[in-house]
């Protein structure tokens, strides 16, 4: 059991709008900033937003993160066959005094 | 261009040791802190252990905590994950990566414990 819950899966059509949630507690989510990860089949994960909201050199702007209080979210707009991966949001535990994963989200574009 | 690559990994028995290698390049390494996560076969990701970057400073996961130590050799541009009392459930891909943030990450090296 992750410390962080997501949706094991979430999907869409091309083109749409698919968002992910991360959910956690006051001693990761609401002290600290959430990164979330894409890991294609077969690879190694990638960083795809840091801080919550902001996005490294590359990252296209369909992908956007947010946090509200002990929750966070991922958003993937103009949604692309090739954004079918597993998604991972992050955190540090200041309980834990470590980092913790989300239990990942696998993305289906149907 | 940044680059990390693990290596290290391969069979051991249960109660057994293993120490894993990841060598940087392309960035100042002493400069950042960094990170170990691993990915049992077919599961998620799992957050390992971290150092800082002078090496002073380390955490670890609950699962690991007492068995694995984390080291970095500066001059040499290297992490370690020294593992010892290894179990069955620490069978997994072990990834480094840079940073607390964890970018990037290295192509992974798997670390197999049975029997």
């Amino acid at each position: 059991q992750s410390v962080l819950t997501q949706p094991p899966s979430a999907s869409g059509t091309p083109g749409q709008r698919v968002t992910i949630s991360c959910s956690g507690r006051s001693s990761n989510i609401g002290s600290n900033t959430v990164n979330w990860y894409q890991q294609l089949p077969g690879t190694a994960p990638k960083l795809l937003v840091y801080s919550n909201s902001q996005r490294p050199s590359g990252v296209p702007d369909r992908f956007s993160g947010s946090k509200s209080g002990t929750s966070a979210s991922l958003a993937i707009s103009g949604l692309q066959s090739e954004d079918e991966a597993d998604y991972y949001c992050a955190v540090w535990d200041d309980s834990l005094n470590g980092g913790v994963f989300g239990g990942g989200t696998k993305l289906t574009v149907l | 261009e940044v680059q990390l690559v693990e290596s290290g990994g391969g069979l051991v028995q249960p109660g057994g040791s293993l120490r894993l290698s990841c060598v940087a390049s392309g960035f100042t390494f002493s400069d950042y802190p960094m990170t170990w996560v691993r990915q049992a076969p077919g599961k998620g990701l799992e957050w390992v252990s971290a150092i800082s970057g002078s090496g002073d400073t380390t955490r670890y996961g609950d699962s690991v905590r007492g068995r694995f130590t984390i080291s970095r050799d500066n001059s040499k541009n290297t992490l370690y994950l020294q593992m010892n009392s290894l179990r069955v459930d620490d069978t997994a891909v072990y990834y480094c990566a840079k940073d607390w943030k964890c970018d990037p990450w290295g192509q992974g090296t798997l670390v197999t414990v049975s029997s």
